[in-house]
C-alpha cells in the first residue's frame, strides 16, 4: 500500500507570493491534517479535514487555509507568504477522524523556504 | 504557553545501554500520549501509546510509562541501537471528538556505537 505522498518535496517562494502544498493521503484514508515543523517550534497543529469538512483548526492566521476534495486529497494554500512560514509542513493521514486510537500516517513533507 | 513539554532538546547513549526520553504536559485533558520517530528528510513514525487508564505499555524494546499525578511521560528503549537515533515526538491527545495531537519539540537521541 503506498504512503502519504505530498508535492513538491521542495519550494522556495519570496514574501508576498502565495503557495499551494498538495498531500494523497493512504488509499482508503479519509481524514488529512496538516502540521507545520519549525526548529523552535516544533510540529504545530494547522487543520483536518474529513470527507471533504473541516474539523478541527490549529492557532494560525487566516493566511493558511485547505482544501480536500472527493478523493480526499488534500491541498493547503498560504497566502501572502511571510518570511517565517518557511518550515517543513507534514500531512498526515488516518482512515478515521483524529481521535482516540487512531494512528496518523505521516508524509515526507514538503519543505518551504521564503526568501 | 506549551502543553507538551521535552525539556531534552538531545540526549547522546551508548549502544546497548538504556535510552530514556522524558516528556512532561499541563493539560489535565489530554489522556492519550504518542511517541513518534522522525528521521531526517522523512515524515514521523508511530512508534507506540498509551491510554491514561494505564501506567505502562510494553512493545518490545519500546517501553512508554505514564505517571498522571506527574503529568509525565516517559519512553524507554531497551537496548539503544544505533538505528534508533532520530528525533523523537511527544504528543497529546485531549478526549473530545475534536481533539488534535499536541506535539512536544522533541529530543534528538543519537546512539553510539
Amino acid at each position: 500500500k503506498a504512503g502519504v505522498t505530498q508535492t513538491p518535496r521542495y519550494l522556495i517562494k519570496t514574501r508576498g507570493q502565495q503557495v499551494t502544498l498538495s498531500c494523497s493521503p493512504i488509499s482508503g484514508h479519509r481524514s488529512v491534517s496538516w502540521y507545520q515543523q519549525t526548529p523552535g517550534q516544533g510540529l504545530q497543529f494547522l487543520f483536518e479535514y474529513f470527507s471533504e469538512t473541516q474539523r478541527n483548526k490549529g492557532n494560525f492566521p487566516g493566511r493558511f487555509s485547505g482544501r480536500q476534495f472527493s478523493n480526499s486529497r488534500s491541498e493547503m494554500n498560504v497566502s501572502t507568504l511571510e518570511l517565517g512560514d518557511s518550515a517543513l509542513y507534514l500531512c498526515a493521514s488516518s482512515f478515521l477522524p483524529s481521535g482516540r486510537g487512531t494512528e496518523q500516517f505521516f508524509g515526507p513533507g514538503t519543505r518551504l523556504t521564503v526568501l | 504557553d506549551q502543553q507538551v513539554k521535552q525539556n531534552s532538546p538531545s540526549l547522546s547513549v551508548q549502544e546497548g545501554r538504556i535510552s530514556i526520553l522524558n516528556c512532561d504536559y499541563t493539560n489535565s485533558m489530554f489522556d492519550y500520549f504518542l511517541w513518534y520517530k522522525k528521521y531526517p528528510a522523512e515524515g514521523p513514525t508511530f512508534l507506540i501509546s498509551i491510554s491514561s487508564i494505564k501506567d505502562k505499555n510494553e512493545d518490545g524494546r519500546f517501553t512508554v510509562f505514564l505517571n498522571k499525578s506527574a503529568k509525565h511521560l516517559s519512553l524507554h528503549i531497551v537496548p539503544s541501537q544505533p538505528g534508533d537515533s532520530a528525533v523523537y515526538f511527544c504528543a497529546a491527545k485531549d478526549g473530545g471528538s475534536q481533539g488534535n495531537l499536541i506535539f512536544g519539540k522533541g529530543t534528538k537521541l543519537s546512539v553510539k556505537p
